[in-house]
């Protein structure tokens, strides 16, 4: 069975300073990884996706992914963060269902990002 | 290009009451799915459509059902509600549904059963 782990429920980090949302994945075949954000009292909005090829994938806002086969993770990072960055950021891991033959997605519990002026 | 419109944004409704939510896909998106967000249970999925057949569906009871039209657009239904429905609900839609394919999400539905 496919599983998303995200081990914080909150980050605090100092505007201007790098950040980093840290995501553990399963699944049983090739992982196709997803982060998204979400803004209070709004739906989701798509940050970026890995499906093969660099480990580093670049997505919107200036957020960009690690990805670690080794280690099964799929953490979100930014160099600088922006007060406006404050949302929730949720991990997504998309896999054959374990009934076979159609997709199932996954969401990590979410991580709430707080950046302090 | 217009995203997931959902409607309606906010309702309330009384416990044991039916509710219908409707949702309008990306343009061009075939594949559409329902997800339940809660603050104890986070977002849970609730079933995907393809070309109007349930081809995937969470644990949710049978009080959860949907439906796909030929246009893709989609709804779902929820019949004699509990107090423990009121959550956010999300539609989403995505090219054909595959692995790689990115979800696009809606703005959700605000539902508050009293």
């Amino acid at each position: 069975a496919q599983s998303v782990a995200q081990p914080e429920d909150q980050v605090n980090v100092a505007e201007g300073n790098p950040l980093t949302v840290k995501c553990t994945y399963s699944v049983s075949g090739n992982p196709y990884l997803f982060w998204y954000v979400q803004y209070p009292n709004r739906g989701l909005q798509f940050l970026l996706k890995y499906i093969t090829g660099d480990n580093l994938v670049k997505g919107s806002y200036g957020f960009e992914a690690e990805f670690n086969k080794s280690q099964t993770s799929f953490h979100l990072k930014k160099p600088s963060a922006l007060v406006s960055d404050s949302a929730l950021y949720f991990c997504a891991v998309r896999d054959i269902s374990d009934s076979g033959g159609y997709q199932k997605v996954t969401f990590g519990t979410g991580t709430k990002l707080q950046v302090i002026p | 290009k217009a995203g997931v419109t959902q409607t309606p944004r906010y309702l309330i409704k009384t416990r044991g009451q039916q509710v219908t939510l409707s949702c309008s896909p990306i343009s061009g998106h075939r594949s559409v799915s329902w997800y339940q967000q809660t603050p104890g249970q986070g977002l849970q999925f609730l079933f995907e459509y393809f070309s109007e057949t349930q081809r995937n569906k969470g644990n949710f009871p049978g009080r959860f059902s949907g439906r796909q039209f030929s246009n893709s657009r989609s709804e779902m239904n929820v019949s004699t509600l509990e107090l423990g429905d009121s959550a956010l609900y999300l539609c989403a839609s995505s090219l054909d549904g595959q692995l790689g394919n990115t979800i696009y999400f809606g703005e959700g539905s605000w539902l508050t059963v009293v």
